[in-house]
């Protein structure tokens, strides 16, 4: 199915852990995004990426790792979870500049 | 720089009411605005975006918006509000040619009461 999916949906894991969440698209999009969403803060873009082993940092980055080899997946890796970064995580693509993103369901992120 | 604000944290409308959600908007340049739906446990559902054609843009399930310049202002209308219609919905501004260029607002939640 054509789309952007997020995985896993769920996910608990302890602080020091390392963990990643996966993000694909099928429609070649040039652009991918990583967003965290936490009550009072909205939408806070952690990384992009405007192509292919093109990656930039967002408003939140620290804590975070990502890497894009291929077009269509674009990883979030948390090196060392800590509390911190229990949020919702929200992937999201588009074609080109100033054309809306297409977003993932998301992966709910819990860090004990 | 660009930015976004929502006017209403919390909006609340008997069914079959009229919804307004506003956003305010600042831009240096020529702006694209879009407003997105978010139901629980979902991600965000692009309702309809202005990119510089006509003002008055229609999206999905009978919402729509007008692109206000002198105002800077891009509100959310919908003439009869639907149970389903219940959600959060943010307004987001995208500034011409540059990467991270998206500004989401913090979005509104809306209520409809039976």
């Amino acid at each position: 199915d054509a789309g952007i999916t997020q995985s896993p949906r769920y996910k608990i894991t302890e602080t020091g852990r390392q963990v990643t969440l996966m993000c694909h698209q099928t429609w070649s999009h040039s652009y991918m995004f990583w967003y965290r969403q936490d009550l009072g803060h909205g939408l806070r873009l952690i990384y992009y990426s405007a192509a292919a082993d093109i990656t930039d940092k967002g408003e939140v980055p620290d804590g975070y790792v990502v890497s894009r080899s291929k077009t269509e997946n674009f990883p979030l890796t948390l090196e060392s979870a800590t509390r911190s970064q229990t949020s919702v995580y929200f992937c999201a693509s588009r074609n080109r500049l100033n054309q809306p993103q297409h977003f993932g369901d998301g992966t709910r992120l819990s860090i004990l | 720089a660009q930015s976004v604000t929502q006017l209403d944290s919390h909006v609340s409308v008997s069914e079959g009411t009229p919804v307004l959600l506003r956003c305010n908007y600042s831009s240096s340049y020529s702006p694209s605005l879009f407003w997105y739906v978010q139901h629980p446990n979902k991600g965000l559902q692009l309702l309809l975006k202005y990119t510089s054609a006509a003002t008055l843009v229609k999206g999905i399930n009978g919402f729509e918006a007008e692109f206000k310049k002198s105002e800077t202002s891009f509100h959310l209308t919908k003439p009869s509000a639907h149970m389903s219609d219940a959600a959060e919905y943010f307004c987001v501004v995208s500034e011409r040619g540059k990467g991270n260029d998206m500004r989401f607002g913090a979005g509104t939640r809306l209520t409809v009461k039976p």
